[in-house]
Formats: C-alpha cells, structure tokens, sequence
C-alpha cells in the first residue's frame, strides 16, 4: 500500500538460521505493528512500536524480537528461524486511536 | 481477553446473491469494530468501520451495524459480484490505558468466493 514497504516480499532460509524482516513507511506514523498470518488464525501480534525505541510484545513474540531505532524502518528478527515460524507477516502502520491499520504487502517467509 | 469469532468458511455465492459473514466478538469497554478485506496476494485494505453502539459503517455497497446488545458486527451485501472474492477478517480496536495504541483483535476470516 501506499506509504508502507515491506521486504523482502519472498525468502526462504534454513532451520536455525537468524532471518531480519524489514518495514519502511513515509508517513511519520507513530504506530507500527508486525503480525503473522496463518491459515485458522486470522492475523495475529508479534511485536509493535509506539515510537523511535519504544517496543512492546504482543501475543505471540516468543521468537521474535524487534527493533526501532528510526520512525520511518521497524524491523522484526528471527534470531533462530523454526520451521513453526513458516507463515505470511505483515506489517501496519497505525495513528492509534480506532482509525485502522495501513496493511504491506506481506511478506512470505518459508522456514525449511 | 478480548476475542473475534467468524462464520466458518468458505462461502461460496452466486454473482448477485445476497451476502451475510457473521461476527461476534467479546471485549471489555466499548471497542471500535472494523471489517478489513484481503484480495489474493495482497495486503488487508480497510473496508468500514464502526467507532460506537449502532454506528452502520458503510463502504462500496458492504454495511454491517455495531450491535452492542448482540455483540455482533455482521458484514451484509445486497449483491455480490465476481470482484468481491477475497477473504474477509472482523477486527476490534481498544484502548490500552491512558493511550490508544489501537491494537487490533481480529477473528479468523472468511474466504468468499464469488461465481459468475
């Protein structure tokens, strides 16, 4: 969407490798979020961010760890990628507040 | 905690047919409920949204009402088309504390497929 990249859009990695998922906006949105989608599960929180340095866990951040050291880049890593962390993540940007998320593209990740 | 529950899927439909995806949550407070759609290969896009009890939040012929006495934030379409195929997922947003983080709960979605 307009506003929100993610990369990369595709990867496949190995068992026990660390795995860095990168997400720009060029919106100065306060709000950023990453989520994992899986088929049965909707979509649900990893990690999310209501500023530069500010981070909180979510519901399933076991694994999962994350950075923001800028307002424009939230990166989300893997530190030791598992074959259970084979899904789609998608990241958002947010003005909070009950307006609604801006969605990327996603990005596909398979953990062989 | 808070919670979404979605109509079973796959919905499959008739070009022009009518079309109702239940949703049902259960939170605390008064949650803003939301309706986001997802087409293949694609990000979810905001379809409508509802901020407090019997808002209709509207948006390219899809409505659903907050219900806050049913719990229920049902999407309804009078006549679907080819185009509408697409999973659909029911979310809710609160508040955390003091500040609006805006997190959203959302239920499992509902895959629609429409034929000509």
């Amino acid at each position: 969407d307009a506003g929100i990249t993610q990369s990369p859009r595709h990867k496949v990695t190995e068992t026990g490798t660390p795995v860095t998922l990168r997400c720009h906006q060029t919106e100065n949105h306060r709000y950023m979020y990453w989520y994992r989608q899986d088929p049965g599960h909707g979509l649900r929180l990893i990690h999310y961010s209501y500023g530069v340095k500010d981070t909180d866990k979510g519901e399933v951040s076991d694994g999962y760890s994350v950075s923001r050291s800028k307002t424009e880049d939230f990166l989300l890593t893997l530190e030791s990628a598992t074959s259970s962390q084979t899904s789609v993540y998608f990241c958002a940007i947010g003005t909070g507040d009950n307006y609604g998320y801006t969605f990327g593209s996603g990005t596909r990740l398979t953990v062989v | 905690g808070d919670s979404v529950t979605q109509m079973e899927g796959p919905v499959t439909l008739s070009e022009e047919a009518f079309l109702t995806i239940n949703c049902t949550y259960t939170a605390t407070g008064y949650p803003s409920l939301f309706w986001y759609v997802q087409y293949p290969g694609e990000g979810l896009q905001l379809l409508l949204k509802a901020t407090k009890a019997d808002d209709k939040g509207s948006n390219k012929g899809f409505e659903a009402t907050y219900r806050k006495e049913t719990t229920s934030f049902h999407l309804e379409k009078g006549s679907v088309q080819v185009s509408d195929s697409a999973v659909y997922f029911c979310a809710l947003s609160q508040k955390s504390g003091g500040t609006s983080y805006g997190k959203l709960t959302f239920g499992q979605g509902t895959i629609l497929t429409v034929h000509p």
